[in-house]
């Protein structure tokens, strides 16, 4: 069935280091959304890209979504600590499928 | 505060027993997700339900059921249960339109022993 691929599915970085996850899909996605669970917390969104090629920014983060819109990516500038936690992206054709979320940890 | 309320916050059982997990959707939201998240995984969608009907179906095992009433709260239920049934079992809920965000509950832990 539709599957989302997120990688890498960790990453440990030093404060103000980037960071970037990317996740990948083998069909055409209607969308693509973005996730943040903060440790012991639960899954808050973060944005939602539709179009072909679009790229929005927030503060620090910046989303893109792919050309053939079957990847998608997560970039942050120079993390902070507040930036902890697991990064999840959700897209789908009918239905949203998540992947299996890219950890962050930030070393003060 | 996500507006999507879920009880109980946990709960540690043995094996065999069998539970309900509870939840309340956001006013106005029409459709319930469940999803497992075991420790240090991803999110793993299990069953959907819009206005009371099944709409989608994930990895969700034979020994585990859900339903949507007419209030629009959704109840789990996991029976026969294992030591690795033990997770996190998150809710969330849309207004119901294809794709729309998803707004997650505080989720419940459960413990199997």
């Amino acid at each position: 069935g539709q599957q989302v691929m997120q990688i890498p599915q960790y990453q440990h970085v030093q404060e103000g280091e980037d960071f970037t996850t990317y996740c990948n899909s083998s069909t055409t996605l209607s969308n693509i959304q973005w996730y943040k669970q903060r440790p012991g917390g639960h899954p808050v969104f973060l944005i939602q890209l539709v179009k072909s090629g679009e790229v929005k920014k927030q503060k620090r983060l910046t989303f893109q979504f792919g050309e053939a819109k079957k990847n998608s990516s997560l970039h942050i500038t120079a993390t902070q600590t507040t930036d902890v936690g697991t990064y999840f992206c959700a897209g789908g054709v009918n239905d949203m499928r998540f992947g299996a979320g890219t950890r962050l940890t930030v070393k003060p | 505060d996500s507006g999507v309320t879920q009880t109980p916050k946990h709960l540690i059982t043995a094996t065999g027993q069998r539970v309900t997990l509870r939840c309340s959707p956001r006013s106005g939201d029409l459709s319930v997700y469940w999803y497992q998240q075991s420790l240090d995984q991803g999110l793993q969608f299990l069953i959907q339900y819009y206005n009371g009907e099944e709409r989608a179906k994930g990895n969700i095992l034979e020994r585990f059921s859900a339903q949507q009433f007419p209030d629009l709260h959704s109840e789990l239920n996991l029976s026969s249960l294992e030591l690795g049934d033990s997770a996190l079992y998150f809710c969330a809920s849309s207004v119901g339109l294809p794709l729309d965000t998803q707004y997650f509950g505080p989720g419940t832990r459960l413990t199997v022993l």
